[in-house]
């Protein structure tokens, strides 16, 4: 089956500093990436989708400064949450659209993000 | 309105019973339909995926759609402790761009 992988899956950072997340589909090429937010007990929040080699769409209230998607490959998406505030404090999960056929969304296991 | 409502539960049932998990959805455009599970703090799983109206079972797994009463169901028969988790319908009209429901919170007891 298709597999996502997300790392790290826990990070812990000051206020104001920066953390990357990566997506890769591990076994087959991902011509979409979506990135989602998850907060406790709650649906998951699309913030941005992203297509190989082109910028990222981001969604309604979504600050595409704040955080930046790259999706540089059919493998490979990151996001990365700038300058982070206590409130960006979430579970962040990815999910990769592919050449599997069809619209089947394959999702990683989530980085859980807290900044102190 | 929200375009998907799902009952959040918790749903708790004895092991072995079966279990109806519903949304409802309000965009007659929708055509694309997903169930996924989740475990605590991990990514979804995909369970079922049917595109348009009608059934369809795997194993365990039974999911209908009834476009005219934007109505979609996932059944679980035989239900097992292992299968506790959060349920979420996921929906699409052009298989792209999807809305998750809030999620079921299900426990099977033994």
């Amino acid at each position: 089956g298709a597999v996502v992988s997300q790392h790290p899956s826990r990070v812990i950072c000051k206020s104001g500093t920066s953390v990357k997340i990566e997506c890769r589909s591990l076994d087959f090429q991902a011509t979409t990436m979506f990135w989602y937010r998850q907060f406790p007990k709650q649906s998951l929040m699309l913030m941005a989708t992203s297509n190989e080699g082109s910028k990222a769409t981001y969604e309604q209230g979504v600050e595409k400064d704040k955080f930046l998607i790259n999706h540089a490959s059919l493998t490979l998406s990151t996001l990365t949450v700038t300058s982070a505030h206590p409130e960006d404090s979430s579970f962040y999960i990815c999910s990769a659209q592919g050449d599997l056929g069809g619209e089947t969304q394959y999702f990683g296991p989530g980085t859980r993000l807290l900044v102190l | 309105q929200k375009e998907v409502e799902q009952d959040p539960g918790p749903l708790s049932v004895p092991e072995g019973a079966i279990v109806s998990l519903n949304c409802t959805y309000s965009n007659s455009a929708f055509q694309y339909f997903m169930w996924y599970r989740q475990y605590s703090r991990k990514g979804p799983e995909l369970l079922m995926y049917t595109y348009s109206s009608g059934n369809k079972e795997d194993g365990r797994f039974t999911a209908q759609v009834d476009k005219s009463s934007k109505y979609i169901s996932l059944f679980i028969r035989d239900s097992q402790p292992s299968d506790s988790a959060t349920y979420l319908c996921a929906m699409s009209a052009d298989g792209q761009n999807f809305v998750f429901g809030p999620g079921t919170r299900l426990s099977v007891l033994p």
